[in-house]
């Protein structure tokens, strides 16, 4: 079936130091929607990408939807404690509206 | 615009007992999906209403079900309840509405509610 599959599924970094996510589908998405949870919180969307090759950015975050519209990938310069938390990528299905879920970049920040 | 509100925030069942979590969504948001979260996983999927018709379903078993009533509020019931029933229950509500082939509406999550099984 189509899958979403995200990696790596936990970095840890030194703070100022730079952590990416990266997000496959196994088929061709519409577009990529980004969420992020923070420790004990719910997710809350970041971000929506449509179009083949799109590059956004928010202050220290970058997102960007591959050529092919298979896979993305989420990037922020210089992380700072309050980026700690799980990212996720999601796509939607193909054949109805139903989104489907990386399992989540856990980022951590380093003592 | 009030945000999503989930009801109760905390629960604690025991084994085969049932329960029913609510889920207020947005204003005007017609879709609500409900997800089941459980330490250390991601987002799994169980089921979405719009208009009070199941649109889309997960793989769960059929003691979890839910419905959605005319002001689109939803409620999700698990019956027989189990140990590995013990989640984080989330749900998000959007418009449900496509604009186009390529582009989704953002999911608004609620708080959560918390369901431990004794």
């Amino acid at each position: 079936g189509q899958q979403v599959m995200q990696i790596p599924q936990y970095q840890h970094v030194q703070e100022g130091e730079d952590f990416t996510t990266y997000c496959n589908s196994s088929t061709t998405l519409s577009n990529i929607q980004w969420y992020k949870q923070r420790p004990g919180g719910h997710p809350v969307f970041l971000i929506q990408l449509v179009k083949s090759g799109e590059v956004k950015k928010q202050k220290r975050l970058t997102f960007q939807f591959g050529e092919a519209k298979k896979n993305s990938s989420l990037h922020i310069t210089a992380t700072q404690t309050t980026d700690v938390g799980t990212y996720f990528c999601a796509g939607p299905m193909d054949s109805n509206y139903q989104l489907i879920w990386g399992a989540g970049t856990k980022l951590i920040i380093k003592p | 615009k009030a945000g999503v509100t989930q009801t109760p925030r905390y629960l604690i069942k025991t084994r085969g007992q049932q329960v029913t979590l609510s889920c207020s969504p947005i204003s005007g948001h017609r879709s609500v999906s409900w997800y089941q979260q459980t330490p250390g996983q991601g987002l799994q999927f169980l089921f979405e209403y719009f208009s009070e018709t199941q649109r889309n379903k997960g793989n769960f078993p059929g003691r979890f079900s839910g419905r959605q009533f005319s002001n689109s509020r939803s409620e999700m019931n698990v019956s027989t309840l189990e140990l590995g029933d013990s989640a984080l229950y989330l749900c998000a509500s959007s418009s449900g509405l496509a604009g186009g082939q390529s582009s989704y509406n953002e999911q608004f999550f609620g708080p959560g509610t918390r369901l431990t099984v004794l």
